[in-house]
């Protein structure tokens, strides 16, 4: 099966940093999605993105498909960005996503 | 729009003990997935259903675990008997047809611990 990689494991930062999160892949994907779980444990996608480049005020997420990785991007980070950020790709759009281990997102006031 | 429901939040129980998720999607869903998230991991598909049938349940422990989906709505997670590996949270997720699209939208879990 399709293996996700994503790097760093964890990341500590003060607010008002910027921070950039990569998910690498090992097979063509049509399904790339971006999701944040809060320290409450609810995940919430960010991102649907199997190609291209997409902005959502200080998030944006650029994945180069050919290249087989994603990145995300979280700009002037507030405390709230804190928590996990999952990468799950899937072959075809209406197929099973699979997740990779996550980052680990710790912004500190 | 009304998120995904799941119920119970938490639930304790003992080894061998059987246990019950209930999920009910967002209403026009048609593909409901089972996952579970086992402390420090990501998800892990369980099963997936399309409207009332099962498309996936290829990592679904079946000599202790079912699901089903009645009507294609509502949707049950059974474990029996429960092991303590079986501790971990049981999230419930929903999408459209082409899901991708449109991304998928999780329940809050169910957070199991098998004593």
């Amino acid at each position: 099966g399709i293996q996700v990689e994503q790097s760093p494991p964890d990341l500590i930062l003060q607010e008002g940093a910027n921070s950039t999160l990569r998910c690498n892949f090992s097979d063509s994907v049509n399904n790339l999605q971006w999701f944040h779980q809060n320290p409450w444990g609810q995940l919430i996608n960010l991102f649907y993105i199997p190609s291209g480049t997409k902005q959502n005020g200080r998030l944006s997420a650029t994945t180069v498909a050919t290249e087989r990785y994603s990145l995300l991007y979280i700009s002037s980070s507030q405390t709230t960005d804190s928590g996990v950020y999952f990468c799950a790709v899937g072959r075809g759009r209406d197929d099973k996503i699979i997740f990779g281990k996550g980052t680990r997102l710790h912004i500190l006031p | 729009e009304a998120g995904v429901a799941q119920s119970p939040r938490y639930k304790i129980i003992e080894k061998r003990q059987s246990v019950a998720f209930w999920c009910n999607p967002i209403s026009g869903h048609a593909t409901l997935y089972w996952y579970q998230q086992i402390l420090g991991q990501g998800p892990k598909l369980l099963i997936q259903f399309q409207n009332n049938g099962v498309v996936d349940d290829s990592q679904l422990p079946k000599d202790r675990f079912s699901a089903e989906r009645l009507k294609g709505v509502d949707s049950t997670l059974k474990i029996q008997p429960a092991k303590l590996e079986d501790s971990a949270v049981y999230l419930c997720a929903s999408s459209y047809p082409g899901g991708g699209l449109y991304g998928y939208t999780f329940g809050s879990g169910t957070r199991l611990t098998v004593v």
